[in-house]
Formats: structure tokens, sequence, C-alpha cells
């Protein structure tokens, strides 16, 4: 039962070295989003894919891009890491909008930018 | 503004105690309302509650929603060490695909 996979877990980057977060989910849903998560701050959301071809931007998109490469595969970029970005990043999914739209998440990627 | 509000940010008790954790809600449109227990890693799903009045339980666990008061209770009796975790409550709307999180409350059962 994978579920949400992501890649890597961890990750340590210098200020200005661009690196891309991995997402995969294998259960057939067609929305997916980015989130970072703060101490204090919740979850704050990143961008979102509501369905294959479509993204969109969240509460905090600046300093990020994202692709949503098919169906499965949802992958955030970091083009010039600044420390303002450590944080923990989380991707999850969902079927799609409806009474039954509950998000089910990865294990997360730790990221620290020095 | 949409927003989710959860009190208290931190709570600690003793093993055998019942907690109440709470969520307060400003969302357009609201749809659902959903409870998450995040232990070290990713939030897992608890509850989905949609209709004002009906309780959802599960073990010790237990919500209930009240749309009039735009807020949802998370109830934990007897709670023990594995209890221990942050709390997130989300509320999705209506239209789009976007969902609304708290700061969460961030719960720590003692011996």
């Amino acid at each position: 039962n994978a579920g949400v996979t992501q890649t890597p877990k961890f990750q340590v980057l210098k200020t200005g070295q661009s690196m891309t977060l991995q997402c995969a989910q294998d259960m057939n849903h067609n929305s997916m989003y980015w989130y970072r998560q703060d101490p204090g701050m919740g979850l704050r959301l990143i961008y979102y894919s509501a369905s294959e071809g479509t993204t969109d931007k969240g509460e905090v998109p600046n300093g990020y891009n994202v692709s949503r490469l098919n169906k499965r595969e949802f992958s955030l970029r970091l083009e010039s890491a600044a420390p303002s970005q450590t944080s923990v990043y989380f991707c999850a999914s969902s079927p799609a909008a409806g009474i039954g739209n509950i998000q089910y998440f990865g294990a997360g990627t730790r990221l620290s930018v020095l | 503004e949409d927003k989710v509000v959860q009190s208290p940010l931190s709570l600690v008790v003793h093993e055998g105690d019942t907690v109440t954790l709470n969520c307060s809600y400003e969302v357009t449109n609201f749809r659902s309302l959903l409870w998450y227990k995040q232990e070290k890693k990713a939030p897992t799903f608890l509850f989905m509650l949609t209709s004002s009045g009906i309780e959802k339980k599960s073990g010790r666990l237990s919500s209930i929603l009240d749309k009039k008061e735009l807020s949802s209770i998370l109830n934990i009796t007897a709670t023990q060490t594995g209890d221990s975790a942050i709390y997130l409550c989300a509320v999705a709307p209506n239209t789009g695909n976007q969902f609304y999180f708290g700061t969460g409350t961030s719960l720590t059962v003692i011996p």
C-alpha cells in the first residue's frame, strides 16, 4: 500500500541551489497538493493541481514552481533556494472535489537551506 | 478571508485524562471539516464531518460538528501516551479543491 510517495526524505541545500521534490500517488486521485509546514504556522498550501494538466497557486507560491507530469506525479521545484524555504514539505492527493474529498499525505521532505 | 482556528495551541495531560480540542472556522460555502493526527511524519485521517450534530466515533476518539457555531470538537477519553501528537483541523469549501488548515493542537500525554 504505497499511497503517496515523496522523495527525497531529507535534503540540505546551499542558498541559490536548485532542486526538485518528487511526489507520486498510486490511488488514481485527480487532485494533488504541495504544502509546507513550519512551527506555529500549520500547513500552508503552496500549489495544487485540481486535475491532470492544471495547476493553481495556493497561499505561499513565491519561490516555487510545480509540474503535474501526469495523473500520478506532481513535482515541486525550488529554482534558487533561500533560507526562508527551510521547512518540511508535504505532498497530498485527494480523489476530487466533492463530499468524499479526503486528503492523503506523503511522509514529508525535510529541507534545510543554509 | 477564509480561516481555521484551533485551540488550545498545546496541551499537556496525564494518562487517563479526557481532553477536548476545539476547531472554529470562517470558510465561505462550507462543505466538510476533517480532523487529522500527525505524529512524527504524515498527517493521518481521523474523521470527516459534514452534518451538524452527528457524532463520529472511533474507539476513544469522537468528534462532532456544530454548523450553527461554525465549530467542531475532538474528544479523546482515557488518553494514552500514544495519543501524543499534533491534531490538525481542516475545512473544505464547496467550490474548488483547496483545504484550509488550522495551526494544530499539540497534545502531550505523560505517564
